[in-house]
């Protein structure tokens, strides 16, 4: 079966400090991968997709960046992070041939940056 | 444009149906989702329908598609407490891309 998994669950970081965040998908191959940011009581907020290695969309510009590095691994970075930054930030992939789309949230990452 | 409008809160008493609304923009969407992300935690696909379907029912879940309106809505039988989350109503435009417009999401409280 497919997991998917996130770390760290929590980060509390200072304004202008660097940022990784790691995603890994197990159980499948080629998949369609995501990086969202929920804020606070609001919804989804599309950052990032990625349809194969190497292979980065980004949806918002912004200080983030996002690389895959291998086909199951999706790094989400920063170089100096804003207050702004803080939210939850959730992982998602969807198989890359199925017709429905459906994707498959990670647990996320709660970034609190002060 | 693609949009996705969902209300914010909804309360409903313990045993009674709960019924979460949501409106879609783009008409070629082929899948519509709903999610479901309890407190801290990531969100759980709960059931999807196609385009060409006008009603799914899953257990204590219905789902009715007016494709005319474009309108989804998730009703929940015999709500219980543990129902209580936020429910995210979603669609695939059928653009041939892979990205899933989410709306903001429905906080859903139950009342025993």
């Amino acid at each position: 079966s497919q997991t998917i998994h996130q770390w760290p669950a929590t980060l509390v970081q200072p304004v202008g400090s660097p940022l990784s965040l790691e995603c890994t998908v197990e159980g499948t191959s080629n998949p369609n991968l995501y990086w969202y940011r929920q804020a606070a009581g609001r919804g989804l907020q599309l950052l990032f997709y990625s349809v194969g290695i190497g292979q980065i969309s980004s949806e918002v510009p912004q200080n983030l960046s996002a690389s895959r590095p291998q086909d199951r691994q999706f790094i989400l970075s920063s170089k100096k992070l804003l207050l702004s930054d803080s939210g939850f930030y959730l992982c998602a992939w969807s198989p890359g041939v199925e017709v429905s789309k459906t994707q498959y949230f990670g647990p996320g990452t709660r970034l609190l940056v002060l | 444009g693609e949009d996705v409008e969902q209300s914010l809160f909804l309360s409903v008493r313990e045993g009674d149906s709960s019924v979460i609304n949501c409106t879609y923009t783009d008409s070629s969407s082929t899948y519509l989702y709903w999610y479901k992300q309890e407190p801290g935690a990531g969100l759980q696909l709960l059931t999807y329908i196609f385009s060409n379907m006008d009603m799914k029912q899953d257990q204590r879940l219905t789902v009715l598609l007016n494709k005319k309106d474009k309108h989804l809505s998730l009703r929940i039988a015999d709500t219980q407490t543990g129902d209580s989350a936020i429910y995210f109503c979603a669609e695939t435009p059928n653009t041939g891309g892979f990205k899933t417009i989410f709306g903001a999401g429905t906080r859903l409280f139950v009342k025993a």
